[in-house]
């Protein structure tokens, strides 16, 4: 079955502690994303990378880290410094080299910083 | 990436068309036109996209207007499993690279029996 999965789907924290989302995708996508998404608003990209190794800052980076060590895997740490770390995160993948770039999304994780 | 303006929101009949309208009136000639839809608390999902050409696929129909200033989705035989919102994204297309996307509010579509 070939798709994109996080884990876990709610998760709960207390506040100032650092808590890692994890994304994983087995459709051979070069390009992953992070969004995050707060009641009733669109989604706002906190990072994306085009390649294994290489990832850029999105419009909301400030208080999240990322890294891409393996092509299938893009985790999102969430710092203590996000100031508003409750939300709902959503992984996405994307092929390159065709307008379609069709953007598939994994099923999100409810993050409640308590 | 230019703006887009959609309406907040819509109600559609079971079984009808439902035309949703977006309004780009700074989009540029190389950008196309995407639209994906959330259904409440899911990942969003791709619908269909367009330069300048009217598109249609399995899930939809996406007018552009010859000017390209404004777009129309259009759901052809809308079922209430189509209640969600939808989105209208202009984005220029770098083909070596991925396809980062910029969410507005969207359309929150509500499909009545």
């Amino acid at each position: 079955d070939g798709g994109i999965t996080q884990s876990p789907k709610y998760l709960f924290r207390k506040e100032g502690q650092n808590v890692t989302l994890s994304c994983e995708q087995n459709l051979n996508h070069d390009a992953m994303y992070w969004y995050r998404q707060d009641p009733g608003q669109g989604l706002r990209l906190i990072y994306y990378s085009q390649i294994v190794n290489d990832f850029q800052k999105g419009d909301i980076a400030e208080g999240y880290s990322v890294s891409r060590e393996k092509k299938e895997s893009f985790p999102l740490t969430v710092t203590s410094a996000q100031k508003n770390p409750t939300a709902f995160y959503l992984c996405a993948s994307s092929t390159t080299g065709s307008t379609r770039n069709t953007q598939y999304f994994g099923p999100g994780t409810r993050l409640t910083v308590l | 990436d230019a703006k887009t303006t959609q309406p907040p929101s819509m109600d559609c009949a079971e079984g009808r068309a439902a035309n949703l309208p977006c309004n780009h009136s700074t989009i540029s000639g190389n950008e196309y036109v995407y639209w994906y839809r959330q259904i409440h608390s899911q990942g969003p999902q791709y619908i269909i996209h367009g330069l300048k050409n009217n598109e249609t696929n399995e899930m939809a129909s996406l007018i552009i207007t010859e000017d390209r200033k404004s777009s129309t989705l259009i759901l052809p035989h809308a079922t209430l499993r189509d209640t969600a919102v939808y989105y209208c994204i202009v984005r220029v297309v770098v083909l070596a690279a991925g396809n980062k996307l910029t969410f507005g509010g969207g359309t929150r579509v509500l499909v009545k029996p």
